[in-house]
């Protein structure tokens, strides 16, 4: 069945460091692909996603680009904040499918 | 736009009690909802899909008669955990697809924290 494996963490860093979260997914097809954000005491938010190979989802200064070949969706942001401190999800949905699958979930802490 | 409610958004019960946790679209019609489980430190595990007006679909492993779902209108669904028990404790979040647009659009409820004593 379809799956995403995300980087362990927790991971923490200093304000304006690079920030490089990986995720790789196990999909039949053409999945959709998405990070989500949860901050502290709120739902999740999409924070971004790409439909078909070679994507590059934007937002907020976070980029992930969808790669096929190596069935990866990696979120880089090149400088962060402390307020990007929160859990992030990289996500999947089958093609096809009506259902998110979600990785385990990835918690940042960014230090002043 | 595109906000989902939960209520309450925590709860107490005592072992063998049942509890009802409610889910809603303020601002559009979702003809699909999903209700979600997290563990503390742990991902989302999707227990079942609900679609308006017809039997809710459960993942393997989930049991249909302790976690009933209803989804009785496009912009109510509830999740009744019965007979609950310690191990029922959990965080429960729901999301809801707007009815008409893809599902890659699911907006998610802030979640409901349920411990059972």
């Amino acid at each position: 069945g379809n799956s995403v494996t995300q980087m362990e963490g927790p991971v923490t860093l200093s304000e304006e460091a690079f920030l490089t979260i990986n995720c790789t997914y196990t999909a039949t097809g053409y999945p959709s692909l998405f990070w989500y954000v949860q901050y502290p005491g709120e739902g999740l938010q999409l924070l971004l996603k790409a439909t078909k190979a070679d994507d590059k989802g934007s937002n907020k200064g976070f980029e992930a680009t969808y790669r096929k070949e190596t069935t990866s969706f990696h979120l880089e942001k090149g400088s962060v904040q402390v307020s990007d401190s929160a859990v992030y999800f990289c996500a999947l949905r089958g093609q096809g499918a009506q259902k998110l699958v979600f990785g385990q979930g990835t918690r940042l802490t960014i230090n002043p | 736009g595109a906000v989902v409610s939960q209520h309450p958004s925590w709860v107490i019960c005592k072992s063998g009690t049942s509890v009802k946790i409610e889910c809603r679209s303020l601002d559009f019609q979702a003809t699909t909802m999903f209700w979600y489980r997290q563990f503390p430190k742990q991902s989302l595990m999707l227990m079942a899909t609900s679609n308006e007006g017809s039997k809710a679909t459960y993942e393997q492993g989930v049991e249909k008669d302790k976690f009933l779902i209803n989804h009785a209108s496009l912009t109510l669904s509830t999740l009744t955990v019965t007979s609950a028990h310690p191990e029922d404790s959990s965080f429960y979040i729901c999301s809801a697809n707007p009815q008409g647009s893809s599902y890659n659009e699911q907006f998610f409820g802030p979640g409901t924290r349920l411990t059972v004593l």
